[in-house]
């Protein structure tokens, strides 16, 4: 079943602890995204790799890294959490294209930083 | 910058009410528009897409039309179910740029629908 996956589905931290949200696509695409989702703000993109080894910043990129070692993984890494990065994070997969083409949604992550 | 703007929510209707979620957007380059929907507690799912001008996407019973000289690409149900209630995020990505960068989405619109 062709499908992204995130682990784990909900995390509560505390200030400062680096944690990984891991993310996995069996489809073999190119294109991978992290974005965060909250009320009013809808969805933002955080990073988003165009292949292995290349990444780049989207509209939110403070406080996070990402890195694309492997073309089917695509972790999302925070430093040093604070409490306002608490929100629902997606990631994304899709083939490269001209745009046309759909993006693949994992379930979420739900975070909270106290 | 590209963005969309999307009707806010919540937007209340009862079943087999006819639908409309407004959506407009600007752009550089040649956008293609998406609808996503999100049911509760799950992660975004494709409903519809239109790659070009005067295209229509349609899927489940909605639909929508690309319109480029309004830059409008409105949401429209005929006679909506109870099962319809969710966010649905209207959304672009621009060929101009490949497409790589992703998405652009709207703020999305919480749709319930009462029986």
């Amino acid at each position: 079943e062709a499908q992204v996956t995130q682990n784990p589905r909900y995390l509560i931290t505390v200030t400062g602890k680096k944690l990984t949200v891991t993310c996995s696509q069996n489809m073999n695409h190119e294109y991978m995204s992290w974005y965060r989702q909250d009320p009013g703000l809808g969805l933002r993109q955080i990073y988003y790799s165009m292949n292995v080894e290349v990444t780049d910043k989207g509209d939110v990129p403070e406080g996070y890294k990402v890195s694309r070692k492997e073309k089917r993984n695509f972790p999302l890494i925070l430093e040093s959490p604070s409490p306002n990065q608490t929100s629902l994070y997606f990631c994304a997969s899709s083939t490269p294209g001209q745009g046309e083409d759909e993006q693949y949604f994992g379930p979420g992550t739900r975070l909270t930083v106290t | 910058g590209n963005s969309v703007t999307q009707m806010e929510g919540p937007v209340t209707l009862s079943e087999e009410a006819f639908l409309t979620i407004n959506c407009t957007y600007t752009a550089t380059g040649y956008p293609s528009l998406f609808w996503y929907v999100q049911y509760p507690g799950e992660g975004l799912q494709l409903l519809l897409k239109a790659t070009k001008a005067d295209d229509k996407g349609s899927n489940k019973g909605f639909e929508a039309t690309y319109r480029k000289e309004t830059t409008s690409f409105h949401l429209e149900k005929g006679s909506v179910q109870v099962s319809d209630s969710a966010v649905y995020f209207c959304a672009l990505s621009d060929l101009w740029r490949g497409g790589a960068d992703g998405l652009t989405f709207g703020k999305g619109t919480h749709l319930i629908i009462q029986p």
